[in-house]
């Protein structure tokens, strides 16, 4: 079975330093992956996605950037936190255009 | 770019009644996925559907293409059914929809 593995759970973070999010999905090769963002009480904006290794298609600028160094692995990051980057990160995949499922998320706030 | 009108954008409903939730696309989508958000955060997917209707439970979901919509039913709603309902769709771009806050009120 596919299983999706994001990391941290939460995290707690002062404005101005870096961060790293982290997902790992298992059980299928060459998948899409996705992040997305959720302000509190928003919709998901869709941030990035890769369809494969070592490949990343912005779709919103908000000064985060991510990498897929292997098939499995989907990494979120920014060197310099802004207040506005608090939120819901979720990291999600697919095989090529069909269903999408998501992880659990990380819960992101910027003090 | 591809937008997606939810409604209604909030909703209350007694334990065992049951109401519509709907879909507009501005722009022709391929398949529509609905999901419920829960108090955790955590996204369920509830259908998939590229054309037509699907039942599972007390949801029904119906796409229909041609004329852009979507629609997701909720019979019998139950306390457990209260949470944020999504429909989304797209490409590799997905757009979601604002999301319809359900409370089922016992």
């Amino acid at each position: 079975a596919q299983t999706i593995h994001q990391w941290p759970v939460a995290e707690i973070k002062a404005v101005g330093s870096p961060l790293s999010l982290g997902c790992t999905i298992k059980g299928k090769s060459s998948p899409n992956l996705y992040w997305y963002w959720q302000a509190t009480g928003g919709t998901l904006q869709q941030l990035f996605y890769s369809i494969t290794v070592g490949q990343v298609e912005s779709v919103v600028q908000l000064n985060l950037s991510a990498s897929r160094p292997k098939d499995d692995q989907f990494i979120l990051s920014t060197e310099k936190l802004l207040l506005s980057h608090s939120g819901f990160y979720l990291c999600a995949w697919s095989l090529d255009e069909t269903e999408v499922f998501f992880g659990k998320g990380t819960r992101l706030t910027v003090v | 770019g591809d937008q997606v009108e939810q409604s209604p954008s909030a909703l209350s409903l007694h334990e065992g009644t049951g109401s519509a939730l709907r879909c507009n696309f501005t722009t022709t989508m391929r398949a529509v996925q609905w999901f419920q958000q829960n108090s955790r955060g955590s996204l369920i997917n509830l259908f998939y559907l590229a054309s037509g209707t699907k039942e599972n439970g007390r949801l029904k979901s119906t796409f229909n293409s041609k004329e852009s919509y979507s629609t997701l039913h909720i019979r019998d709603a139950q306390l457990e059914d209260s949470g944020t309902y999504f429909c989304a769709a797209g490409n590799y771009k997905y757009v979601f929809g604002a999301g319809t806050r359900l409370k089922v009120i016992a």
